[in-house]
């Protein structure tokens, strides 16, 4: 079975620049996630996805941060525009949730490590 | 309202010898607690979870962590470590079967292994 799959898997870019990640979830599951984890730091949830409808997004800096799940499958990410501050690693993770709430075991992607100059 | 506190962000014992990495949580309600392991240049992993059932849970790799309400605490422990357990581990906390929770991660306690 293919796991959480993430492209790109590393990007630099020039602060002020847009940028945009993908992840394909697990077949078959239906909430996906989107984290941000820091140097050092523990992954910080930016929105979860139940199918198509994003039920948590109070994390998601909403100036510059936006997603997707169109169809409730794969996912983007995207940045526009960038700052210094959003060097890090974003992680899509995914899990099948059957009875509501997030208590059930996330698969996690590899990540994508961004850095920004 | 959640958290979760790692105690140590890094603790280093010898092959052979037990392993304890700590975690204090606070949550208003009933809470599910996680154990995941993150390899460099690897995904995170599930090690165990929490959820309301046995309070004493066993994970994978000899891993087993035990849930005490009245110290808020839910610790990973393992008898034996070996080389191979050097990574970051993150205890995790939410609350069990609500659309509405919250996911807090702890910031993390890195575990290395001395030959």
């Amino acid at each position: 079975e293919a796991g959480v799959v993430q492209s790109p898997r590393y990007k630099i870019i020039e602060k002020k620049q847009p940028v945009a990640f993908w992840c394909n979830p697990i077949s078959g599951h239906n909430t996906l996630y989107w984290y941000r984890q820091n140097l050092g730091q523990g992954p910080e949830l930016l929105i979860r996805y139940e199918n198509e409808e994003a039920v948590d997004d109070s994390q998601l800096p909403k100036d510059r941060f936006s997603a997707e799940r169109l169809k409730g499958v794969d996912s983007t990410l995207k940045i526009q525009p960038a700052e210094l501050g959003d060097s890090a690693v974003y992680l899509c993770a995914s899990s099948l949730e059957v009875g509501g709430g997030p208590a059930y075991e996330q698969y996690f992607g590899p990540g994508t490590r961004l850095t920004v100059t | 309202a959640q958290s979760v506190t790692q105690l140590d962000s890094h603790v280093s014992v010898s092959e052979g010898t037990p392993v304890l990495l700590r975690c204090n949580y606070s949550s208003s309600y009933s809470p599910s607690l996680f154990w995941y392991v993150q390899h460099p240049n690897k995904g995170l992993q599930l090690l165990l979870k929490y959820t309301s059932a046995a309070t004493l849970v066993k994970g994978i790799n000899g891993f087993e962590a035990e849930f005490k309400k009245s110290e808020t605490s839910f610790h990973l422990t393992k008898p034996s470590a070996h080389m191979s357990d050097a990574a970051e581990y993150f205890c995790v906390v939410t609350r069990a079967y609500s659309s509405a929770s919250k996911i807090i991660f702890g910031s993390g306690t890195r575990l290395s292994i001395r030959p």
